[in-house]
């Protein structure tokens, strides 16, 4: 059980063009997702935390108009990154907080922005 | 803020050994979690263990196991037996208790620890 997908997994796009990552909690409900970054060979660094039916809440430095979170319902959530640029290209990762309050990560999305 | 510190960005073991990892944190909270995190290759975050701040015996979890320090802010990872499966990075992580308030919060996450087994 907890199974959270991300999908694609891998996305090429060109500059400027937009961009969006799904997240779905496959088997439970999750009213709250979180959406991480991570370049690589770093940490994951949160972005922004998703709530079902309500505004996304960005962590400081984070572009809001620039990644648009919507969580439409219990088991998805979308980020889209707009008027994409190469310094976007990263690996996203998202997860799902279920009922218990545990966290459960999705596989990740890498971004190349070209 | 609440920070995560992890000194060691690599570590070597030998097969069959023991190794630490060591993480320390920084929070005014008094409730909180704290995790240990693998990231292999293919980058699917797995958890490894899990300890509730207000509980004082350390978390173990077959050949994994930590020693929280909660007045010097400290939570070790220790590795019994590696085995070559093991290799990845470790991630150390804090989040805040559930009751806290002010609604759910992500993790924050250390730099990390690449560790390497040696066959």
């Amino acid at each position: 059980g907890a199974v959270v997908s991300q999908h694609p997994s891998w996305v090429i796009c060109k500059s400027g063009t937009s961009v969006k990552i799904e997240c779905r909690s496959l088997d439970f409900q999750a009213t709250t997702m979180f959406w991480y970054r991570q370049f690589p060979k770093q940490s994951l660094m949160l972005m922004a935390t998703s709530n079902e039916g309500s505004k996304a809440t960005y962590e400081q430095g984070v572009e809001k108009d620039k990644f648009l979170i919507n969580h439409a319902s219990l088991t998805l959530s979308t980020l889209t990154v707009t008027s994409a640029h190469p310094e976007d290209s990263s690996f996203y990762i998202c997860s799902a907080r279920a009922l218990n309050y545990e966290q459960y990560f999705g596989p990740g999305t890498r971004l190349t922005v070209t | 803020a609440q920070t995560v510190t992890q000194s060691q960005p690599e570590m070597s073991v030998q097969e069959a050994e023991t190794v630490t990892l060591s993480c320390t944190y920084d929070t005014s909270e008094s409730d909180y979690y704290l995790f240990w995190y693998k990231q292999p290759p293919s980058r699917q975050m797995i958890l490894v263990i899990r300890q509730e701040a207000y509980k004082q015996q350390n978390a173990t979890e077959n050949r994994f196991s930590v020693n929280f320090q909660k007045a010097a802010k400290s939570f070790s990872l220790k590795i019994s037996d590696s085995q070559l499966g093991d290799a990845a990075m470790y991630f150390c992580a804090y989040r805040r208790a559930d009751n806290s308030g002010g609604g759910a919060d992500g993790l924050t996450f250390g730099k990390g620890t690449h560790l390497i087994i040696q066959p």
